[in-house]
């Protein structure tokens, strides 16, 4: 268990509203990632962080920001939900320094725009 | 940018008997790595095993192993005397040895263990 917390872990909301997912490491690692998961795609990577007030786009970055203020906590924002972000999604941390370190997952949020 | 291609949307296997699932990816780079998770229907992502493209040999963790061509661009995943436990969904990965970001994924392949 490498001590990673998303909240929440289901969320409804409307179209056009503001929503925001946290993801909360006990460890201090320093990297962290968001991914969305849908069907026949697989996982895909929204943005990541590497330090503090330190991120970067992913694959699907659109629609999305994110920040990092302390190592612990990485929010990934939607600043108005539509439709094709309902999706699952993953806040993961890698646990070590080097390339072959895997990630570690958190148990993913559902989040359903209405 | 890299892709990972899981050929196979569904797959089973009766139980104590062997499945092979495929992964190919492309790539230009020669040092990678090369990740199986498996999701059971609980949503989380658990690490099966994992493989240095620098590494001839192929990883093994008890029942999960690997069969990793480097020239084919091919990272099978051999599952031995299958259990029902191990009906999940089976993601192949891909990460660069050069970009913090680079970790990509493949579409997936569902696994279904008969009894």
């Amino acid at each position: 268990d490498a001590g990673i917390t998303q909240s929440p872990r289901h969320k409804v909301t409307e179209t056009g509203t503001p929503v925001t997912l946290r993801c909360h490491q006990t460890e201090n690692h320093r990297y962290m990632y968001w991914y969305r998961q849908d069907p026949g795609h697989g996982l895909r990577l929204i943005h990541y962080s590497y330090g503090v007030k330190d991120t970067d786009k992913g694959e699907v970055s659109d629609g999305y920001s994110v920040s990092r203020s302390k190592t612990e906590d990485f929010l990934l924002t939607l600043e108005s939900a539509t439709s094709s972000q309902t999706s699952v999604y993953f806040c993961a941390i890698r646990t070590g320094s080097s390339y072959n370190s895997p990630l570690h997952f958190g148990n993913g949020t559902r989040l359903t725009v209405t | 940018a890299q892709t990972v291609t899981q050929s196979q949307p569904e797959m089973s296997v009766q139980e104590a008997e062997t499945v092979t699932l495929s992964c190919t990816y492309d790539t230009s780079e020669s040092d990678y790595y090369l990740f199986w998770y498996k999701q059971p229907p609980s949503r989380q992502m658990i690490l099966v095993i994992r493989q240095e493209a620098y590494k001839q040999q192929n990883a093994t963790e008890n029942r999960f192993s690997v069969n990793f061509q480097k020239a084919a661009k091919s990272f099978s995943l051999k599952i031995s005397d299958s259990q029902l436990g191990d009906a999940a969904m089976y993601f192949c990965a891909y990460r660069s040895a050069r970009l913090d970001n680079d970790m990509r994924f493949g579409a997936g392949t569902r696994l279904t263990v008969k009894p």
